[in-house]
Parts: structure tokens; C-alpha cells; sequence
């Protein structure tokens, strides 16, 4: 079965840190780039950051570009996110999701096909 | 940054009603870079639809997608119980940021 376990979440204080993992199994993790995934309580989607293949190409949001660093270590499938300088506004659910591209003809289609549970991350004092 | 709007922010419809749900997007992009999800309170996005209008794997064909250039269409053509749920568009596979819409709430009448 196709599977993305996120955990490393919990309660931290305003200005601490978290580092977020997510294991991968059921497939060839090191074939897929992957991202992060947020979602503040009530709220909607906002993505947060993605890692190409051999983590040589990585993207961030702007508003957490220079606190959070993805990384992954694909000898033991899996996907980190390190969080720092915490704010109230990056409390969330965190998801991590397998980046999916499909090919027909000329013509390459994208999406996030498969996600994790997803770990809670509160920032409160 | 590309902006995504979602209308309307709620449909209350009934079980076997149609709906239709909208993502307007405020610059021109390919089609092959729009996606649609499925959350369900208390679990994680489901992916729906790829490229505007390809299905994903497993989903019914009651779902459909359709739109090109800043204007992109979900339907659903005969909501079933399981269909009641909150729906996002997203910007994804171009340049970043990868933006969501801010959802479509489908709730029971």
C-alpha cells in the first residue's frame, strides 16, 4: 500500500522550532519529488514547500522562506521539514504529498496524488 | 503570484442534484497545470482531477473538470452522500508559489 506517515508535531512556543517528518512506503521514494502541505485550523490549503528527486531543486512560500528547511534522505524514504523562528501563524496541520506527473503525447500533466494524515504543529505560549 | 478564486464558498444542494464549482484565476496559465481536491472533515485532500480534466485514479466518472485560460469548472453530476465535502482548485507543476483556491463547501440541504 501506498503510504506518507507524517509526525514530529506538537505544542511549541512562539520563536522555537519542530522538525517534521514524513515515511514513505509502498513505493519508490527517491523516483518523486515531494512537498509540504499546510492547513491553519478552519482555514484552507496553502502549500509550503517542494523537493525535486535528488533535492536539487527547492522551492518555499514566501512567508516561510529563511525559518523552514525541507530535506530528505532517500535511503530511508523519507521527507523532513525543519521549522524555526515559529509564529502563532504557522500553526496548522501539516501534509506532506507525493508529487505525481502524468504524460500524454506532448502534453504533461501535474497534481499531488498522494497524501499523509498530516501532524498538528501548534505555536502557543 | 498567480491568485485562485473559488465561488461560490458554499452549495447547498441535495443528494442527486448537480453541482457546478468555479476557479477563476487572476493571470492566464495552461490547463495542464490545474488540479482539483476532495477533503473531508478530519482527513487529508483527496486528488480528483489533473490538467483541468483528467481524472485521477479511482475517482467516478461523475466527476468531471473542464476550463482553460483563467477559467476552470469542477462538476459533479448527481452528488452522492459520500460527495458532501469541501472542494480546492490549485495552480500546480509551473513556476511557484503553487496556490490553492480558498475552497468550495458542498453541504447537504
Amino acid at each position: 500500500e501506498v503510504q506518507l506517515v507524517e509526525s514530529g508535531g506538537g505544542l511549541v512556543q512562539p520563536g522555537g522550532s519542530l522538525r517534521l517528518s514524513c515515511a514513505a512506503s509502498g513505493f519508490i521514494f527517491s523516483n518523486y519529488n515531494m512537498n509540504w502541505v499546510r492547513q491553519a485550523p478552519g482555514k484552507g490549503l496553502e502549500w509550503v514547500s517542494y523537493i525535486s528527486t535528488r533535492s536539487s531543486t527547492i522551492y518555499y512560500v514566501d512567508s516561510v522562506k529563511g525559518r523552514f528547511t525541507i530535506s530528505r534522505d532517500n535511503a530511508k524514504n523519507s521527507l523532513f521539514l525543519q521549522l524555526n523562528s515559529l509564529t502563532d501563524e504557522d500553526t496548522a496541520v501539516y501534509y506532506c504529498a507525493r508529487d505525481a506527473e502524468w504524460q500524454e503525447g506532448d502534453y504533461h500533466y501535474y497534481g499531488m496524488d498522494v497524501w499523509g494524515q498530516g501532524t498538528t504543529v501548534t505555536v502557543s505560549s | 503570484e498567480i491568485l485562485l478564486t473559488q465561488s461560490p464558498g458554499t452549495l447547498s444542494l441535495s443528494p442527486g442534484e448537480g453541482a457546478t464549482l468555479s476557479c477563476r484565476a487572476s493571470q492566464i496559465f495552461s490547463s495542464t497545470y490545474l488540479a482539483w481536491y476532495q477533503q473531508k472533515p478530519g482527513q487529508a485532500p483527496r486528488l480528483l482531477i489533473y490538467g483541468a480534466s483528467n481524472r485521477a485514479t479511482d475517482i467516478p466518472d461523475r466527476f468531471s473538470g473542464s476550463g482553460s485560460g483563467t477559467d476552470f469548472t469542477l462538476t459533479i453530476s448527481r452528488l452522492e452522500p459520500e460527495d458532501f465535502a469541501v472542494y480546492y482548485c490549485q495552480r500546480y507543476g509551473s513556476s511557484p508559489p503553487w496556490t490553492f483556491g480558498q475552497g468550495t463547501k458542498v453541504e447537504i440541504k
